[in-house]
């Protein structure tokens, strides 16, 4: 079975900080994984997946399958990265995500 | 396109009574979901249809919870009899499931439904 593992529930970095917000997978196959966020009282939103490879709102992602790890990285924290960022995971020619418990991130003024 | 519409956006209720959450997907997609938000589990998948059929639905809780959607365009959660622990947002998401470019597969999450049940 596919599981993402978010271990920090709430991150709060000052602003102009760097911020990583980590996720682990377990699964057997070739897996895809996404990053998706929610900024408040709006939708869950798809922020970026790995095989685009591209960097959306200064985040980015590399998926490592030796340490099964896609973390999330920003080099420079805005006041609008606060929201909650939920890792997930699909199995190729399977359309069901398996989504981690999610990160809180406050960014500091 | 509104995109994936969901009514009520609030729902309060007393235990025992019946709740029916409902979705309205993008218009041309295929593919339909209904998750669970909660501060303990997170994000939780509880049933998927693909062309209306119910493809997956071994996340649904318990026999209180059932889903149907009777044609492309809705789809219905319903809790009977609900309880204190249904308390969450509940979700609804759809995709189109065939390869069209970058965005195939891509789930578009509706505003969710924010239910208490007292």
């Amino acid at each position: 079975a596919q599981r993402v593992t978010q271990p920090e529930k709430l991150l709060s970095v000052f602003k102009g900080a760097p911020v990583e917000l980590k996720c682990n997978y377990s699964y057997s196959g070739s897996p895809e994984l996404f990053w998706y966020v929610q900024y408040s009282r709006q939708r869950l939103q798809l922020l970026l997946r790995h095989i685009s490879r591209e960097s959306i709102k200064g985040f980015t992602a590399d998926l490592n399958k030796g340490e099964t790890s896609f973390h999330l990285k920003k080099p420079f924290a805005q006041e609008e990265d606060s929201a909650m960022y939920y890792c997930a995971i699909r199995s190729y020619g399977n359309n069901r995500l398996a989504f981690g418990k999610g990160n809180q991130v406050v960014v500091i003024p | 396109d509104a995109g994936v519409i969901q009514s009520p956006r609030h729902e309060v209720t007393e235990m025992g009574q019946e709740v029916t959450l409902r979705c309205k997907p993008i218009s041309g997609h295929n593919s339909l979901f209904w998750y669970r938000q909660t501060m303990m589990r997170g994000l939780e998948l509880l049933i998927y249809f693909n062309n209306n059929v119910p493809i997956d639905d071994s996340g649904m809780p318990e026999d209180r919870f059932s889903a149907k959607m009777p044609n492309a365009s809705f789809s219905t959660l319903k809790i009977q009899p609900s309880e204190p622990r249904d308390s969450a947002v509940y979700f609804c998401a759809s995709s189109l499931d065939s390869y069209s470019g970058p965005s195939s597969y891509e789930q578009y999450f509706g505003p969710g439904t924010r239910l208490t049940v007292t």
